[in-house]
């Protein structure tokens, strides 16, 4: 019972273009969405969050959108850069439920010079 | 300055020793946690005190018991190890239930 999911595995993207990573999620009661970026043997690095009051949030090349009514949201790079080359992984919590972090499959980005 | 630091990076043990990892954190947070990565990449919670308090337990087995010394400490013991049990560790922290902050994870390989 998958409740966050990340359908495409992989995205290829040209440098300088926009590379955009879509998230969907089942349990109507997340109100609190994070985006982590992943290197290899690494951790996870906390990239941008959205809460579900907002349907937009922006930070610098990084922007998160937030639908939700088709329980769905992106991840927008513009531009996109070879240092963005990661595991993207799209979380989801419910605030009052201790912080429970429930995490999508992940996509690699591959961005190309 | 470290934010989330965990030892050791790397363990390789046979099956049916007893290992733990440790987990610090210098970022004043009050909730700890521990993730699992399984060889699908999944990233799964196990475990999260807050102010030393089990408060996320989640379908684990008991051969896996947190300790938490302090607010700033959460170890991950693990009994009689099984093959199942090769994956990436990760502690994490966070203040609020929100924003949670990834140590560098524990490659953990068992024989």
């Amino acid at each position: 019972d998958q409740q966050v999911k990340q359908n495409s595995p992989s995205l290829s993207v040209q440098e300088g273009r926009i590379s955009i990573l879509n998230c969907d999620y089942t349990n109507s009661m997340f109100d609190y969405f994070l985006w982590y970026k992943k290197y290899p043997a690494e951790g996870p690095t906390f990239l941008i969050s959205i809460s579900s009051i907002k349907d937009k949030n922006e930070d610098g090349r990084f922007t998160v959108f937030l639908n939700k009514s088709a329980k769905h949201l992106s991840l927008h790079i513009v531009p996109s850069q070879p240092g963005d080359s990661a595991v993207y992984f799209c979380a989801a919590i419910v605030t009052s439920n201790t912080g429970k972090l429930i995490f999508g499959q992940g996509t690699t980005l591959q961005v190309k010079p | 300055d470290t934010a989330v630091s965990q030892t050791p990076k790397y363990l390789v043990t046979q099956m049916g020793n007893d290992k733990s990892i440790k987990c610090e954190q210098n970022l004043g947070h009050d909730t700890m946690y521990w993730y699992k990565q399984d060889s699908k990449k999944f990233l799964k919670i196990m475990f999260s005190y807050n102010n030393k308090e089990l408060i996320i337990n989640e379908t684990v087995p008991n051969r896996f018991s947190p300790k938490s010394p302090d607010k700033a400490h959460l170890n991950l013991h693990i009994n009689s190890l099984e093959l199942g049990d090769s994956a990436v560790y990760f502690c994490a922290s966070g203040r609020g239930g929100l924003t949670q902050y990834f140590g560098p994870g524990t490659r953990l390989l068992v024989l």
